[in-house]
């Protein structure tokens, strides 16, 4: 029973739209990771969140610790926001969505 | 500062070898964390480090371990290596704990033959 669920599992864009990628999980997680995976492999860590809302750039995250959801949202998406977008939910240890591979054509 | 670094990038052993990976963190961080990554499985928490101690383990085989030196610098070993193995192995580095923020090496790409 995978503790962290994300969706979509694939979504494609235009360029300019905005984009939302939405993160369940269960209890026991105690603050909730966003990341981005470029194709060759490197991850970056973009937010990491246990309450309310952060920003950086066009880049949002929101969580709602009662209903154990969380959301990244992409403001006037560019096709280099074309990447996998994983979220980690912190227990002890990272547990990991199945990610969001989203494609962003001009 | 320089980033989490990783060596080897790529790696082609075959069944029943055993590999060594190595991960320096960024400079000053203590904790060092290992993930493997498989298309079937997505990422998964392979253990952490933190001064030198191993302070949690995932679910895997006894035959992956790990340690971290003085330097905060981290290995892992696989031994008996299955084709299974075949992975992107990924380390973090944390100033402390896991809990927080973590930079991700580029990893190394291990194929098992």
């Amino acid at each position: 029973k995978n503790e962290v669920e994300q969706s979509p599992q694939n979504l494609t864009a235009q360029e300019g739209e905005f984009i939302t990628i939405n993160c369940s999980y269960s209890v026991g997680i105690s603050a909730l990771h966003w990341l981005q995976q470029h194709p060759g492999g490197g991850i970056v860590s973009l937010f990491m969140l246990s309450s309310g809302k952060k920003k950086h750039g066009r880049l949002i995250a929101t969580i709602n610790i009662q209903e154990k959801h969380s959301s990244l949202h992409i403001t006037a998406s560019h096709p280099r926001d074309s990447a996998v977008y994983i979220c980690a939910g912190n227990t002890d240890k990272l547990i990991f969505g199945t990610g969001t591979r989203l494609q962003v054509f001009p | 500062k320089a980033g989490v670094t990783q060596t080897p990038r790529y790696l082609i052993k075959t069944r029943g070898q055993q590999v060594t990976l190595s991960c320096s963190p960024i400079s000053g961080h203590r904790s060092v964390s290992w993930y493997q990554q498989t298309p079937g499985q997505g990422l998964q928490f392979l253990f952490e480090y933190f001064s030198e101690t191993q302070r949690n383990k995932g679910n895997f085989p006894g035959r992956f371990s790990g340690r971290q030196f003085s330097n905060s610098r981290s290995e892992m070993n696989v031994s008996t290596l299955e084709l299974g193995d075949s992975a992107l192995y990924l380390c973090a580095s944390s100033l402390a704990i896991s809990q927080e923020t973590q930079y991700f090496g580029p990893g190394t790409r291990l194929l098992v033959l």
